[in-house]
């Protein structure tokens, strides 16, 4: 176990709607990743936040965005959804002040759109 | 962009037969780290490699980061089922404050009894 959560484990919808993941870090971790993993795309870097603000962007359509809140949980909003938006969702946090990033992944949400 | 190349891409083996899987860039990194990640779970971070040459062990597991910090192995004695999984590798940018790991498309080891 991590220490990392993150709900719902398994999401079904369909395209065109709106849906929001969310994680908690391990405790004490300020820093908060999302993550795309897919089959013929692997695991793809979305975004960071780091204590409430928005530290770096990957690959993320403009249709998704995220945000982490004062308590330090944060939520991946993903709209207008598409057949291929359908992959796992992980959430990972990291300890602030370490220089080399380590990453601690929780369970994932696997997103279904139909 | 920072490309991390993991090979072979597939590999499945006999228990207790030896391995290694690589891990390559022509980029530089300020750290790489191996993970592994079994179906349906998130990836678990096995180590992480810091300075150049380094040489780390984890049981059966031997990493390994290049001289240059361009790629690393992970070398697996006496594999057992248990060590199934998809080992990922993954990247930290050389310099500046950017926290945004690379990782590779992952080798997904089998391990047969």
């Amino acid at each position: 176990d991590s220490g990392v959560t993150q709900t719902p484990k398994h999401l079904i919808t369909a395209t065109g709607q709106r849906v929001t993941l969310r994680c908690s870090p391990r405790s004490g971790d300020l820093s908060v990743y999302w993550y795309q993993q897919s089959l013929d795309q692997g695991l793809q870097f979305l975004i960071q936040y780091y204590n409430g603000e928005e530290r770096a962007k990957g690959n993320i359509l403009e249709r998704f965005s995220a945000q982490q809140f004062p308590d330090l949980h944060s939520e991946l909003n993903l709209s207008s959804l598409e057949l291929g938006d359908s992959a796992l969702y992980f959430c990972a946090s990291s300890a602030s002040g370490i220089t080399y990033n380590e990453q601690f992944f929780g369970p994932g949400t696997r997103l279904t759109v139909l | 962009t920072q490309l991390l190349e993991q090979s072979p891409q597939f590999l499945s083996i006999q228990e207790g037969e030896n391995l290694t899987v690589y891990c390559n860039s022509s980029s530089v990194f300020s750290s790489l780290q191996w993970y592994r990640q079994e179906p349906g779970e998130g990836p678990v971070l096995l180590v992480t490699v810091v300075t150049g040459g380094e040489v780390k062990k984890l049981k059966r597991l031997t990493f390994q980061f290049g001289d240059a910090r361009k790629d690393s192995s992970l070398h697996i004695t006496a594999a057992q089922p248990g060590d199934t999984g998809l080992y990922l590798c993954a990247g930290a940018p050389s310099g500046g404050s950017n926290y945004k790991l690379t990782f590779g498309k992952g080798t997904l080891l089998t391990v047969n009894p």
